[in-house]
């Protein structure tokens, strides 16, 4: 059974970058699409992007020019930057398996990360 | 991008209950239809994908249905453990998008 766990800091200042790491167990990372999903508090699910084990990309166009995810197979993780964050990207940050048709299907707990001075 | 439209948004219901949430998609999304429950606190947990594939270990209760634009999530006799918020999501196109929720509340 995979399991995915979020780590990176909970605080982060206005127009600085937000890093997340999620680190894989129970499986391997490769041959599979990896996502960041977020959710502000007391609202939706939202999808950053995806990355394929490969390094290829699909990122939000919303997000698009602020997001550059990375995947480090050595290490069975993959990381998440979001750059010039504000107060709108105060949320839930959850990593999960998943980014085609199938859907997300193994997801961590997810970590709060807060924006503010 | 293609809005994802759920209703209703919360519904009160009883143990035992048959409850069915729907779900429309803004243009045709075949049947790349999925379906997440979230309790509070917890990460969301694919229960049907494919618009009426149930992932394992997911109580026959469930079952979606629908193709192309309309689709409905239907729990057939509500226990204790359905009481959650549930969310439907296109996987048709990038970027993948979300349904608002429906909670399920206990009447």
């Amino acid at each position: 059974q995979v399991q995915l766990q979020e780590s990176g800091p909970g605080l982060v200042k206005p127009s600085e970058t937000l890093s997340l790491t999620c680190t894989v167990s129970g499986g391997s990372i490769s041959t599979y699409y990896w996502s960041w999903i977020r959710q502000p508090p007391g609202k939706g699910l939202e999808w950053i992007g995806y990355i394929y084990y490969s390094g290829s990309t699909n990122y939000s166009p919303s997000l698009n020019s602020r997001v550059t995810m990375s995947v480090h197979t050595s290490k069975n993780q993959f990381s998440l930057r979001l750059s010039s964050v504000t107060a709108a990207d105060t949320a839930v940050y959850f990593c999960a398996r998943g980014g085609t048709i199938l859907g997300f299907d193994s997801w961590g707990q997810g970590t709060l990360v807060s924006v503010s001075s | 991008d293609i809005q994802m439209t759920q209703s209703p948004s919360s519904l009160s219901a009883s143990l035992g209950d048959r409850v069915t949430i729907t779900c429309r998609a803004s243009q045709t999304i075949r049947n790349y239809l999925n379906w997440y429950q979230q309790k509070p606190g917890k990460a969301p947990k694919l229960l049907i994908s494919g618009a009426s594939s149930l992932q394992s270990g997911v109580p026959s209760s469930f079952s979606g249905s629908g193709s192309g634009t309309d689709f409905t999530l239907t729990i057939s006799s509500l226990q204790p453990e359905d009481f959650a918020t549930y969310y439907c999501q296109q996987s048709y196109s990038t970027p993948w998008t979300f349904g608002q929720g429906t909670t399920v509340e206990i009447k």
